[in-house]
């Protein structure tokens, strides 16, 4: 398995425009988590899917930030319209437990001007 | 609500040295704790996991352990090497079926 796979590695936008991050999750793993990671709040779950269904939005910082998991391969977070304090490293991960067993993806970079 | 918190945020160690890195937590009431590796630029990996009725867990030159009633897990390297230099964080499992819960890291760097 190429493990979890997150596209784009980088991107950079303007302030205001949409940005969709992907993630194609280990096949088999039924839990997929988004993470935000900056230096000054850390890593921070934005939200988890259970098959595919959201379970907990619960981190989702604003109205501009939603997350879709249409299949078992495939999930994406949207930000719209994109701000510079969105400026952060986004994290995928899926596993097969709530507790234990995470792969991360690599991340994207995301850096908003 | 559950909070992680590791000391130091940074670390410099001579290679060779044997080092111990913090790890606290607020609620002691956790159903497991994992160290995880963070290298720059890259996604985290897992190091150890010490579930909730275990004391301590190691594998080669890393040891983790693991006091529920305190709140705190340690990580131990022994020997430590250049390419231990990364960033390490503890991520506290609350029960069964919620999130991991993520500390800052704590940023070492191993000097030649």
């Amino acid at each position: 398995d190429a493990g979890v796979i997150q596209s784009p590695r980088h991107e950079v936008t303007e302030m205001g425009q949409e940005v969709t991050l992907r993630c194609k999750p280990i096949s088999g793993h039924d839990y997929l988590f988004w993470y935000r990671q900056t230096m000054m709040r850390g890593l921070e779950l934005l939200i988890y899917f259970n098959n595919n269904v959201p379970i907990d939005d619960s981190g989702m910082p604003e109205d501009r930030f939603s997350a879709k998991m249409p299949n078992a391969s495939f999930s994406t977070l949207k930000i719209q319209p994109s701000e510079p304090r969105d400026s952060a490293v986004y994290f995928c991960a899926s596993s097969l437990q709530t507790t234990y067993g995470y792969t991360f993806g690599s991340g994207t970079r995301l850096t908003v001007v | 609500k559950q909070e992680v918190t590791q000391i130091p945020a940074a670390l410099s160690v001579p290679e060779g040295e044997n080092l111990v890195l913090n790890c606290s937590f607020t609620d002691s009431a956790i159903y497991n704790l994992q160290w995880f590796r963070q290298d720059p630029g890259k996604g985290l990996t897992s190091l150890l996991l010490i579930q909730s009725s275990q004391r301590e867990q190691t594998s080669g030159r890393l040891n983790a352990s693991l006091d529920k009633s305190s709140g705190r897990s340690t990580l131990y390297i022994a020997a430590s090497q250049p390419g231990d230099s990364a960033t390490y964080l503890c991520a506290v499992g609350i029960s069964g079926n919620t999130p991991l819960v993520f500390g800052k890291g704590t940023r070492l760097s191993v000097i030649a």
